[in-house]
């Protein structure tokens, strides 16, 4: 569910490793999963998605997890680079034809050299 | 290629005078049209959303307004502004039931 008020998590990596980001989300009829990236003073950008048929989908260097018997969802980032540091935020639609987005409380993904 | 477009991109405004914050898309035709408010360091509140011209749905009560004149507007406003409605503020747009795509954002600070 939404966590607006909440200090955002973080998590440090050295350049070059993996980074995995989780999201934990607590509507099992949701069927449609968003990582976002929002880098400090701009808009989100999308990532990459993946629907409840699906248990896995790979972009470019990042890879998404969905586990929908614990209802978790994760980020995997492969060698990731200085410009991979940003907020990360997933969402979810609530329910089938819902036409909004419930944004989790995102992670601070810190790269250091 | 579709664009959504934001101004002003920061403000600064006194308590209790009025906002007017625009936000435009091109290159598509009847987008769901969506307004968040971010404080720093938080996440993304949905404040408003818009299947259709004249169509808004509120989520939170508030100090703030919206209005969809035309298709491919979205207009957030208020009558008179809060320390509390300090932000950064997010206009997004999607299609029927697929990724939304976000502005460059406003950056609004009330003194």
């Amino acid at each position: 569910g939404e966590s607006v008020g909440l200090h955002l998590p973080t998590l440090s990596v050295q350049e070059g490793d993996n980074s995995i980001i989780n999201c934990a989300y607590s509507n099992s009829a949701s069927d449609y999963f968003i990582w976002y990236k929002q880098e400090s003073g701009k808009g989100p950008q999308f990532i990459i998605d993946i629907r409840s048929n699906m248990d896995k989908r790979q972009g470019q260097r990042v890879t998404v997890l969905l586990n929908k018997t614990v209802k978790h969802l994760s980020l995997q980032i492969a060698a990731t680079q200085p410009g991979d540091s940003a907020v990360y935020f997933c969402a979810e639609t609530p329910n089938q034809g819902a036409q909004k987005l419930v944004f989790g409380q995102g992670t601070r993904l810190t790269i250091n050299p | 290629s579709q664009t959504i477009h934001q101004w002003p991109a920061t403000l600064v405004q006194p308590v209790g005078s009025p906002l007017s914050l625009e936000c435009t898309v091109e290159g598509t035709s009847n987008p769901n049209l969506y307004w968040y408010r971010q404080a720093a360091g938080r996440g993304l509140q949905l404040l408003f959303y818009s299947v259709g011209i004249g169509q808004i749905s509120s989520e939170v009560p508030q100090n703030l307004s919206a209005s969809r004149p035309q298709d491919r507007q979205f207009i957030l406003s208020s009558k008179k502004l809060l320390l509390s409605d300090s932000g950064f503020y997010l206009c997004a747009w999607s299609r029927l039931y697929n990724e939304q795509f976000f502005g460059p954002g406003t950056r609004l600070t009330v003194l």
